[in-house]
């Protein structure tokens, strides 16, 4: 079937609007998960969803950022008045999840955001 | 806290060498260990696993060996292919410590003909 999908692909923004970047994850997983992948930072968890509830969000760098998950399934990250700081490819991965990290993450592609 | 740290890269191979990316980790507790590899435009793939000490993952040819005493999860190919250029990354999972995966700052390999 098919894979976890992300899109845009890449976004170039101004400096100071918000964007929206979306998570379509593997149909029947119930946990979803986004990641930064900052250049030479590795990847930073930024938000875990069980459902459509986010137990976890210890990771978003401030409260610019925030994510929502409808009907269990697809995912939106928001981050509002970009700075130049948040460039970055955002990752979504999506796993089965009766006992959190026992299971495969399955990571989308990206969406390469660039501030402009 | 927890955290993974990786060789730095990049790593520049010729084809049908021998392949050692090191890994090492700090946890409190027994963590499961991961290795996933990012192919040029593509998104992670989980690459193999191992759960406990001294359990050795393995897939396409790489291998990785939970080792307790040295805190250490190297991963070994024993003769690269240009096929096998891609980011590495390493990673733990803590049950108890949040719900993410803790990835490493990633390898770069590089494998010419």
């Amino acid at each position: 079937g098919a894979g976890v999908s992300q899109s845009p692909s890449n976004k170039v923004t101004e400096k100071g609007k918000d964007v929206e970047l979306r998570c379509d994850p593997i149909s029947g997983h119930t946990a979803l998960y986004w990641y930064r992948q900052s250049l030479g930072q590795g990847l930073e968890f930024l938000i875990y969803f069980q459902g459509n509830s986010a137990p976890d969000k210890s990771g978003l760098p401030s409260d610019r950022f925030s994510a929502e998950r409808t009907g269990g399934s697809v995912s939106t990250l928001t981050i509002q008045r970009t700075q130049q700081e948040d460039s970055a490819v955002y990752l979504c991965a999506s796993s089965l999840a009766s006992l959190v990290g026992a299971y495969e993450q399955y990571f989308g592609p990206g969406t390469r955001l660039t501030v402009t | 806290g927890n955290s993974v740290t990786q060789m730095e890269g990049p790593v520049t191979l010729s084809e049908e060498a021998f392949l050692t990316i090191n890994c090492t980790y700090t946890a409190t507790g027994y963590p499961s260990l991961f290795w996933y590899v990012q192919y040029p435009g593509e998104g992670l793939q989980l690459l193999l696993k191992a759960t406990k000490a001294d359990d050795k993952g393995s897939n396409k040819g790489f291998e990785a060996t939970y080792r307790k005493e040295t805190t250490s999860f190297h991963l070994e190919k024993g003769s690269v292919q240009v096929s096998d250029s891609a980011v590495y990354f390493c990673a733990l999972y803590l049950p108890n410590s949040g719900y993410a995966l803790n990835f490493g700052k990633g390898t770069s390999l590089l494998v010419t003909p």
